[in-house]
């Protein structure tokens, strides 16, 4: 069955820290891949995404990620965190060519202290 | 531009009320999406109209009701909801055919329903 994992529920970091938030899928093929943000009561924005080509992606907001096939991962990357960067991530896949239907993880809420 | 705008940002309505919740994109985008969040969980779909047409009916019950007037307009038509029904409702648009297949997402409509 297809599915995607965001094995943490919460992660609070310092400002300025580095930052990891990651994401593995189950799926018969390479999905298309992708990282959206939410802020409280918020739509979700498109951090990246990641359909073919180069594995390291970057995004909006000083944010990248690698696609590692070997792992079936795409983890979030971000070298410095700001406050503004609270927030739940998600990640979420979708069928190359038809991304209608887009499998999201639980989420990740980010929470950044002073 | 990537915007996509929903209104109202706040609705609540008793439980014999009808309402309608509006989407509104002006990318040219050709793929609109409902979709429901609940608090501290991932967004579900609802409802995928592709060149204005029906596309998925993630087996909603009939008292939502979408409809897509134009290829820049999405409404989802309320009637008899539950209490249970309250949560965000969040509408996107994307446009695969020109190799765009990430979905981007307006701000919401959080509803509640008394």
């Amino acid at each position: 069955a297809q599915s995607v994992t965001q094995p943490d529920i919460h992660i609070t970091v310092s400002e300025g820290a580095s930052l990891e938030l990651r994401c593995n899928y189950s799926y018969g093929a390479t999905p298309y891949l992708f990282w959206y943000v939410q802020s409280p009561g918020q739509g979700l924005q498109l951090l990246l995404k990641y359909f073919s080509g180069d594995t390291l992606v970057q995004g909006i907001k000083g944010f990248e990620a690698e696609f590692k096939r070997s792992q079936s991962s795409f983890n979030l990357r971000k070298p410095s965190v700001h406050w503004s960067d609270a927030a739940e991530y998600f990640c979420a896949v979708g069928r190359p060519y038809n991304t209608d239907k887009l499998i999201f993880g639980t989420g990740t809420r980010l929470q950044v202290f002073p | 531009d990537t915007e996509v705008t929903q209104t109202p940002k706040h609705l609540v309505m008793g439980m014999t009320n009808k309402k309608s919740l509006k989407c509104e994109q002006h990318m040219g985008h050709r793929a609109m999406y409902w979709y429901k969040q609940k608090a501290k969980k991932p967004p579900e779909l609802m409802f995928v109209y592709s060149y204005e047409k029906l596309s998925i009916n993630e087996s909603v019950p009939s008292r939502f009701s979408p409809e897509c007037p134009n290829s820049s307009l999405l409404n989802l038509h309320l009637h008899a909801l539950q209490p249970e029904d309250s949560a965000l409702y969040l509408c996107a648009s994307s446009h695969p055919t020109s190799g765009s297949y990430e979905q981007y997402f307006g701000p919401g409509t959080r509803l509640t329903v008394t």
